[in-house]
């Protein structure tokens, strides 16, 4: 199956600083997607980006499928950043299950 | 729009009960659902694909009698985790896929059993 893998494991910042997540995966997928899991454990969809650019005020994220990677960049952070950012992908069917990575456990710090 | 919920939000059961999750996609219809599981301070595994009108797809090593999922309808989903123990404690999250078929994915908020 697909393997995904996120780095850093674990990123400390201080607030204002900007930061890129990154996550590698084995195979061509079709699905793609960044989540911020808050303290609670609510998955929040932050992009769905099988490829290209989007942005969403200080979070971007860029897909290049062919070389298959995907970044995260978090600008300005905030302590309300914290958390755990995972990436999940899909293979190139309808109807398959998200495989995760093991994410990135961010602390934003005052 | 795209509004998955799941219920109870958190539950104590005792060893040897059974407990049912409920997964529901509020405005939107889902053919295919999927329920995870999450230990603490790990990732999300998958457990089993449910798809509306026939049986659920387990992933290996996970126990279908111990395990029933039930996709009655185009908007619920159930996990009934039989005979508890405290090593099923875990927190298990769902998902669906909106009909017809989509690639996005949308979770519920998740449901944290402990199991005494």
């Amino acid at each position: 199956g697909i393997q995904v893998e996120q780095s850093p494991p674990d990123l400390i910042l201080q607030e204002g600083a900007n930061s890129t997540l990154r996550c590698n995966f084995s195979d061509s997928v079709n699905n793609l997607q960044w989540f911020h899991q808050n303290p609670w454990g609510q998955l929040i969809n932050l992009f769905y980006i099988p490829s290209g650019t989007k942005q969403n005020g200080r979070l971007s994220a860029t897909t290049v499928a062919t070389e298959r990677y995907s970044l995260l960049y978090i600008s300005s952070s905030q302590t309300t950043d914290s958390g755990v950012y995972f990436c999940a992908v899909s293979a190139n069917q309808a109807g398959t299950a998200l495989i995760f990575g093991k994410g990135t456990t961010l602390s934003v710090s005052s | 729009g795209a509004v998955v919920s799941q219920h109870p939000s958190r539950v104590i059961c005792k060893s040897g009960t059974s407990v049912k999750i409920e997964c529901r996609s509020l405005d939107f219809q889902a053919t295919t659902m999927f329920w995870y599981r999450q230990f603490p301070k790990q990732s999300l595994m998958l457990m089993a694909t449910s798809n509306e009108g026939s049986k659920a797809t387990y992933e290996q090593g996970v126990e279908k009698d111990k395990f029933l999922i039930n996709h009655a309808s185009l908007t619920l989903s159930t996990l009934t985790v039989t005979s508890a123990h405290p090593e099923d404690s875990s927190f298990y999250i769902c998902s669906a896929l909106p009909t017809p078929a989509s690639y996005e994915q949308y979770f519920g908020p998740g449901t944290r059993l402990t199991v005494t």
